[in-house]
């Protein structure tokens, strides 16, 4: 099955950028896809991405994609304490039907 | 609201007791997927159903844990005489289309369960 991997945690300070990891052992061609979740809610998508692209740019917001490697990347520009959550990456499994594995998700602090 | 709807939002049982949560899918989806997240860990698919029809439940535990969605009303995912482990937080997600991966699966807040 999907194996899909990111780091726990990223401190950042308010202003800078933020870069989120996700690296993936398989995947269909379809598209992938980061989620946010804050505390106590659930999972809102946030962005995505389609397999046959390698960037892709939505306001403060950057989605890499390295196919070869199997390693998608989130940026978030002039981070602000509202981006404060944990970022998930989901992957398609290869299958019959959308079947998407998590990663374990990324905790961004963002400082002051 | 036209998202997709879980209830409770907290639920606490007992030991032994049986837990109901609920899914209402967003208009116009017709697949759910449920999925637990324990403390400090992601998400962890447990079961796909379209209406009528368990697809995958290849996530969920064989024993204690069922799952439905009936033709009229919501989806229920229901855990009997549960124990502490089963403390969680279970998410419902629900899309339009099945295998058309350019339809991403929308989430509703959750059911926190704690087990007492």
């Amino acid at each position: 099955g999907e194996d899909v991997e990111q780091s726990l945690f990223l401190s950042v300070r308010e202003g800078d950028s933020s870069v989120i990891n996700c690296t993936y052992t398989d995947s269909s061609s379809t598209y992938l896809y980061w989620y946010k979740q804050e505390p106590g809610a659930g999972l809102q998508l946030l962005t995505y991405i389609f397999s046959n692209m390698d960037m892709k740019q939505d306001q403060r917001l950057t989605v890499l994609l390295n196919k070869k490697d199997k390693h998608l990347s989130l940026r978030i520009a002039d981070t602000q304490t509202g981006d404060s959550a944990i970022y998930f990456c989901a992957v398609p499994n290869s299958g019959g039907y959308q079947k998407v594995t998590f990663g374990i998700g990324t905790k961004l602090q963002v400082i002051p | 609201n036209a998202g997709v709807m879980q209830n409770p939002r907290h639920l606490v049982r007992r030991r032994g007791q049986e837990a109901r949560l609920r899914c209402s899918p967003m208009k116009g989806h017709s697949h759910v997927y449920w999925y637990r997240q324990l403390p400090e860990e992601g998400l962890k698919f447990m079961v796909y159903l379209q209406k009528e029809n368990i697809i995958d439940e290849s996530g969920m535990p064989k024993e204690r844990f069922s799952a439905e969605f009936p033709k009229e009303g919501p989806s229920i995912l229901r855990i009997q005489q549960v124990v502490r482990g089963d403390s969680a937080a279970y998410f419902c997600a629900s899309s339009p289309v099945e295998g058309l991966s350019n339809q991403p699966q929308h989430f509703g807040d959750g059911t926190r369960l704690s087990i007492l």
